[in-house]
Parts: structure tokens; C-alpha cells; sequence
């Protein structure tokens, strides 16, 4: 089974700064996908980038993008010039390649706060 | 637009009480799934169905039965209310092998 590890259960961050979140995943297989979700107070989940593991470029979403280390099994998101908007729950998730329905595994999820 | 509509933000009940949350999907989408969210573990899968009458357990279905007869309509029912289940607790849906689309959450209390 494959788990999603988020180690950081709150970060900070001044706004227009830079900020990295952290995610570690245990897995497998060798098809895979990876996932930032933010969950913002509305409660409504948006996604914010996405990752396929036979990629070996670096996802990029405007302010936000990943360093994928394959062979470390980290996936961790950077956003750049944060604004108050980016005050969220953030979510890394896991996603088989194979025939699982599109189950997802998530992390724990890290709370960003974004100070003016 | 994807809409993914759960019937209630919020819900209150009482231990032992039989709870329906609904969420209906407007795009046709095989897929659905229930996740429970909560603080310190994140989201975790209940069940999940890829078509009609089809149901499949998922990570933490222990508590918990659902139903799909039809399409657009996914239900998570707590036969027993307990406490334990107070949680928020959210819906996906997923056409084919695309990205999947979530509803606002429910958030129940059960006292």
C-alpha cells in the first residue's frame, strides 16, 4: 500500500516571500502520479499542480512548482511571491497509474499561513 | 463547469441515528468516492464506486455502507451514528481516467 507523508503540520510565510512544503511517499510501482491540493476555508479542494513520475521536468503552475525527486520519493511544492489568497490547507496526494479508479492517497496536509 | 453537490454543509445528530449524506454529480462520471477528513490524518477513503450498483471498500469503511442506483447519485450512510464518526467528510467524482472533482463538504457533528 502506499502512503503520503507530510511532516510539516503548519509553515508561515511573509507575504511576496517564498515558501517550500514537504512530501515524502512510499510506493511501489513505477507509473505513477502526484498531487498539491489546496483546500482553502471555503472548504471547496482545488488543484493546484500535478506530477506523472515518467516525467523527468519539474511541473510549473505560475507561482507554484515541484521538485520531484523520483529516486528520494519527495515531491515538495514551492510558491513563490505568496499572497494572502494562499492561506490554505495544502494536500499532497498519490494516484496509481494502474487500474485503481483514481483512488487517491493523501498526506496529512500542511496549514499555510501567508502574514501581510 | 465540473459541480459536485453535497446535500448539507453542516448536519447535527444524535448517537445511534441513522445518517444519509448525499452528493450528486452533473457530468456523467463513472466514478465517485467518500473520504473522511480529519485533523492530523488527512483525507482518507471510505468507499468509492465506478458504476451503478458497484461499490467497493476503501481505506476505512468499517461503520459505513453505501449506494449508487443511480448514476449521478453517490450516498455514505452511517447506520449507527457514534460519536467517533464526527468528522467532515467529503465527495469526489471522476470521469474516465481524468482528474477527480470534489464537493464542499459536510461537516457532521454527532453528539
Amino acid at each position: 500500500a502506499q502512503t503520503v507523508t507530510q511532516s510539516q503540520p503548519e509553515m508561515s510565510v511573509q507575504e511576496a516571500e517564498t515558501v517550500t512544503l514537504s512530501c515524502t511517499y512510499d510506493t511501489s510501482e513505477n507509473n505513477y502520479y502526484l498531487f498539491w491540493y489546496k483546500q482553502p476555508p471555503s472548504r471547496q479542494m482545488i488543484l493546484v499542480i500535478r506530477q506523472e513520475a515518467y516525467k523527468q521536468q519539474n511541473a510549473t503552475e505560475n507561482r507554484f512548482s515541484v521538485n520531484f525527486q523520483k529516486a528520494a520519493k519527495s515531491f515538495s511544492l514551492k510558491i513563490s511571491d505568496s499572497q494572502l489568497g494562499d492561506t490554505a490547507m495544502y494536500f499532497c496526494a498519490f494516484r496509481s497509474g494502474g487500474t485503481s479508479y483514481g483512488k487517491l492517497t493523501f498526506g496529512q496536509g500542511t496549514i499555510l499561513t501567508v502574514h501581510p | 463547469d465540473v459541480k459536485v453537490t453535497q446535500s448539507s454543509r453542516y448536519l447535527v445528530k444524535r448517537t445511534g441515528e441513522k445518517v444519509f449524506l448525499e452528493c450528486v454529480q452533473d457530468m456523467d462520471h463513472e466514478n465517485m468516492f467518500w473520504y473522511r477528513q480529519d485533523p492530523g490524518l488527512g483525507l482518507r477513503l471510505i468507499y468509492f464506486s465506478y458504476d451503478v450498483k458497484m461499490k467497493e471498500k476503501g481505506d476505512i469503511p468499517e461503520g459505513y455502507s453505501v449506494s449508487r442506483e443511480k448514476k449521478e447519485r453517490f450516498s455514505l450512510i452511517l447506520e449507527s451514528a457514534s460519536t467517533n464518526q464526527t468528522s467532515m467528510y467529503l465527495c469526489a467524482s471522476r470521469p474516465g481516467r481524468s482528474l477527480q472533482y470534489f464537493g464542499a463538504g459536510t461537516r457532521l457533528s454527532v453528539l
